[in-house]
């Protein structure tokens, strides 16, 4: 049988289209959210953050909202290219002076742009 | 401009053998931390370190163990290797500020037969 895990969430877009990937996290006491994208054969790149006290936040062609009531995380890419292809992960960081800055990361999502 | 550099990039062992990954970053970076990937599964945390000289277990420690003699350095070594740790390793870095970004390598392709 299938074990959990193993089938990431996909997106499919056009090139051009804008997209939406989405997170959901678990510790409500989390303080810290980072987004990262992760082309084939290559390590994590960090894209952008966003902290506790922001709902909202915009880099170059990527904006990050925050829900905290339902414990929600969306990454906004616009224009999306053929190059945005990737799997994309959430990442959050528990509050507290012994977090030592470790993450808890999602599955991911793999994000396929069509031209 | 190398940022965090992981050698070797893949290796093939058998069962019962032992080895060494490196991870090396030119950042001036405190902490630093070793991860797992396996297919379709999130980053899992193995070891990490806040400094020079310590270390500390993360989720998933069990297998391997890590050593940080220099603060740019960061080892991370399996005494038996067995099928189980057959993954993709990623050492990450960060500054001790509150909230900042991990920083990756590319990783360490690992299999065990």
């Amino acid at each position: 049988g299938e074990s959990v895990g193993l089938h990431l969430p996909t997106l499919s877009v056009q090139e051009g289209d804008n997209s939406i990937i989405n997170c959901a996290y678990s510790n409500s006491a989390s303080d810290y959210f980072i987004w990262y994208k992760q082309e084939s054969g290559k390590g994590p790149q960090f894209i952008i953050d966003i902290r506790s006290n922001m709902d909202k936040r915009q880099g170059q062609r990527v904006t990050v909202l925050l829900n905290k009531t339902v414990k929600h995380l969306s990454l906004q890419i616009a224009a999306t290219q053929p190059g945005d292809s990737a799997v994309y992960f959430c990442a959050e960081k528990g509050a507290g002076g012994t977090s030592y800055g470790k993450l808890t990361f999602g599955q991911g999502t793999i994000l396929t742009v069509h031209p | 401009n190398a940022g965090v550099t992981q050698t070797p990039k893949f290796r093939v062992l058998k069962t019962g053998q032992s080895m060494t990954l490196l991870c090396a970053q030119d950042m001036n970076h405190e902490y630093m931390y070793w991860y797992r990937q396996d297919p379709g599964m999130g980053l899992r945390l193995i070891h990490y370190s806040v400094g020079e000289g310590t270390t500390a277990k993360g989720e998933v420690p069990d297998g391997y163990n890590v050593s940080r003699l220099k603060k740019q350095n960061f080892l991370l070594g399996l005494e038996s290797a067995a099928p189980s740790q057959t993954s993709v390793y990623f050492c990450a870095s960060s500054y001790r500020a509150d909230n900042q970004p991990q920083h990756f390598g590319d990783g360490t392709r690992l299999s065990i037969l």
